[in-house]
């Protein structure tokens, strides 16, 4: 069954940092692209970053470009999401989610997500 | 960018009702688009992917149409567990990977 966990989420001040975390079970993140998407509160859905199956591709979307960093570690088959320079807009619930690709793309799997305040 | 602009933002409806929602991209995107419904508290679930094509597991009263532009989301029977809001998203022209603002539906 593939489940995905999320954690590392938190309170951090303005302009500090925070390291998330999202297990994967049932599957290898080799398998698939990974991303990681976010909802501000009362926002929509927001695609922040997605890594390849072999970690040598990374791309972010224009509101988190030199601040974030997405990673994989395929001998913990986990995938992480540093975040420096925090801001309030930055608040949200932070999902991974698999984008998978066959004729067309989507995000199949999801966690449930963990929640980032930034606030001073 | 691709833009993908959903309409209504909201609509309220009784169990038993008919809903269609909408989402008009900015540009062609052909019949790259999924939808997905997120319930409060719990994770976004993929509905139907490539416009048409429903997930495995999804309630056969989701239907999705559409290409080019404009697509539509129906559920031809609104039962009590889709009050929810529910999201297009687009994976035509990728980065960035966009998704509609987003429809909720409620209970009238």
């Amino acid at each position: 069954q593939v489940q995905l966990v999320e954690s590392g989420g938190g309170l951090v001040k303005p302009g500090g940092s925070l390291r998330l975390s999202c297990a994967a079970s049932g599957f290898s993140i080799n398998d698939f692209y990974m991303s990681w998407i976010r909802q501000a509160p009362g926002k929509g859905l927001e695609w922040l970053s997605y890594i390849s199956t072999t970690s040598n591709f990374t791309t972010y979307a224009d509101s988190v470009k030199g601040r974030f960093s997405i990673s994989g570690d395929n001998a913990r088959n986990s995938l992480y999401l540093q975040m420096n320079n925090l801001r309030a807009e930055d608040t949200a619930i932070y999902y991974c989610a698999t984008w998978t690709c066959g004729a067309d793309c989507y995000f199949k799997y999801w966690g449930q997500g963990t929640l980032v305040t930034v606030s001073s | 960018d691709i833009q993908l602009t959903q309409s209504p933002s909201s609509l309220s409806a009784s169990v038993g009702d008919r809903v269609t929602i909408s989402c008009r991209a900015s540009q062609f995107i052909s019949k790259y688009l999924n939808w997905y419904q997120r319930r409060p508290g719990k994770a976004p679930n993929l509905l139907i992917s490539g416009a048409s094509s429903l997930q495995s597991g999804v309630p056969s009263r989701f239907s999705g149409s559409g290409s080019g532009t404009d697509f539509t989301l129906t559920i031809s029977s609104v039962e009590p567990e889709d009050f929810a809001t529910y999201y297009c998203q687009q994976s035509f022209r990728t980065p960035p990977i966009t998704f509609g603002q987003g429809t909720r539906l409620e209970i009238k």
